[in-house]
């Protein structure tokens, strides 16, 4: 059973628009949340990151929002970058469960920036 | 290099043989991670590394799956007997977490990954 859903496995964008990259969750013991973007035939790098005690966090052309009470997080990129064309990943983790150490993943999606 | 490194990049094998996969992580970082990714899946954990010890092995899928870690560092994950649903990307990564409960940031890093493929 999927904890970590991203259920758009693409997305296409035009350069210079936003960007929303959508993930939902259903273990409520998740309380630690980060995105991760994987370029073909490299490994994942972080991106952003996001705890329960917080609604938004901003990096940048980077925003991730949490609404727990949906159990959804979401990541906007504006203005968007032929650059960011990659797998985007987002992560889950249970830090106060004591599974602090282990990251769930969603299946990722391709985001397309055209120029 | 600074970052995560990982042998070989590519693994062709037969059935029935068994492959060793190599990580080392960054240097200076206690924790170790192994993630397997198969294709149009998301990356399934497998063991976690604290040290040389591993407090959580329970990804592992089968008992033909075993990693080990030596001095705190380099790490290897070993199949036997492999089969071809083994064929996936195994992904390393290292953090600086030292363990215990609490919102401790507990930000991973990965290298490229091995992908493995059993004909």
């Amino acid at each position: 059973d999927q904890q970590v859903k991203q259920n758009s496995p693409s997305l296409s964008v035009q350069e210079g628009r936003i960007s929303i990259l959508n993930c939902d969750y259903t273990n409520s013991m998740f309380d630690y949340f980060l995105w991760y973007k994987k370029y073909p035939a490299e490994g994942p790098t972080f991106l952003i990151s996001i705890s329960s005690i917080k609604d938004k966090n901003e990096d940048g052309r980077f925003t991730v929002f949490l609404n727990k009470s949906a159990k959804h997080l979401s990541l906007h990129i504006v203005p968007s970058q032929p650059g960011d064309s990659a797998v985007y990943f987002c992560a889950a983790s249970a830090n106060s469960g004591g599974s602090n150490y282990k990251l769930t993943f969603g299946k990722g999606t391709l985001l397309t920036v055209n120029p | 290099g600074a970052g995560v490194s990982q042998s070989p990049s590519n693994k062709v094998t037969e059935k029935g043989k068994d492959v060793e996969l190599r990580c080392d992580p960054i240097s200076g970082h206690t924790a170790l991670y192994w993630y397997r990714q198969s294709l149009g899946q998301g990356l399934e954990f497998l063991i976690y590394f604290q040290g040389n010890s591993a407090p959580d092995k329970s990804g592992l899928p089968s008992d033909r799956f075993s990693a080990e870690r030596t001095g705190g560092s380099v790490s290897t994950l070993t199949i036997q007997r492999t089969q071809q649903e083994d064929s996936a990307v195994y992904l390393c990564a290292s953090s600086l977490f030292t363990g215990g409960k609490g919102l401790a940031k507990n930000i991973q890093y990965f290298g490229a990954g091995t992908r493995l493929s059993v004909l």
